[in-house]
């Protein structure tokens, strides 16, 4: 069974300090894909980025990385110098390696509050 | 501007009836999704459909019925089976032409949501 924990269920910071969201999964497959969506209180959801299971480089994004670590089955999220436009609800997913649609399993979200 | 549209955004329900939510894409995807979002539990998925004609159970289906007769359209029943139908449902289409393989493939884009609470 497929399984991504957010431990964080809700993180508040002031702006510019620079925040780290975890993420770990669980999943007995070789390979697999993990996301991160970001959820504004318009309500959609927002790809950021994704990542299979054999590309273990870290990615930088603005002020956007992550850091992949297949050993500790982990892909946490950190936002440097936040801003209060940040302000939201972030999904780690993770989906398998079956072809065709793509049946995300989402962890509980992290809420983070970026204050002026 | 291509895109999901969900509709309405928000839906009120008496105890015992039926409800559409109704789910939009101009995106030419194959592959449409329901989620249900409730506080603290993240998106679980209800129903997804690969093809026109053809669906298939998520992992919370019971209490819930979809159609896809076109390709662009994927509404949601909320019957009056579903026990707590309180919650955030959305939708989402991907590209799965590659396979679901490809980059391309492999983000689903989302709709803004319908909020249903039942009075």
């Amino acid at each position: 069974a497929q399984k991504v924990t957010q431990a964080q269920t809700e993180i508040s910071v002031v702006e510019k300090e620079d925040v780290t969201l975890d993420c770990v999964y669980e999943t007995r497959d070789t390979t697999y894909y993990l996301f991160w969506y970001k959820q504004p209180p318009s309500g959609e959801l927002v790809f950021l980025i994704r990542r299979n299971s054999f590309d273990e480089q870290n990615e930088i994004s603005g002020r956007y990385s992550w850091n992949f670590q297949k050993s500790t089955s982990s892909f946490n999220f950190t936002i440097t110098a936040s801003q209060v436009v940040d302000s939201a609800v972030y999904f780690c997913a993770l989906r398998g390696p079956q072809q065709g649609a793509q049946k995300l399993v989402f962890g509980q979200g992290t809420r983070l509050t970026i204050n002026p | 501007d291509g895109g999901i549209t969900q509709s309405p955004k928000y839906l009120f329900r008496k105890e015992g009836q039926n409800v559409t939510l109704s789910c939009e894409q101009n995106l030419n995807h194959d592959a449409m999704y329901w989620y249900r979002q409730d506080p603290g539990q993240g998106l679980r998925l209800i129903y997804y459909s690969q093809i026109v004609n053809d669906f298939q159970k998520g992992d919370i289906a019971e209490g819930y019925s979809v159609s896809r007769e076109k390709k662009e359209s994927f509404p949601l029943t909320v019957t009056s089976a579903q026990k707590n139908p309180t919650a955030f449902y959305l939708c989402a289409s991907s590209d799965v032409r590659g396979g679901g393989m490809r980059p391309s493939d492999t983000e689903a884009f989302f709709g803004q949501g319908t909020r249903l609470t039942v009075v």
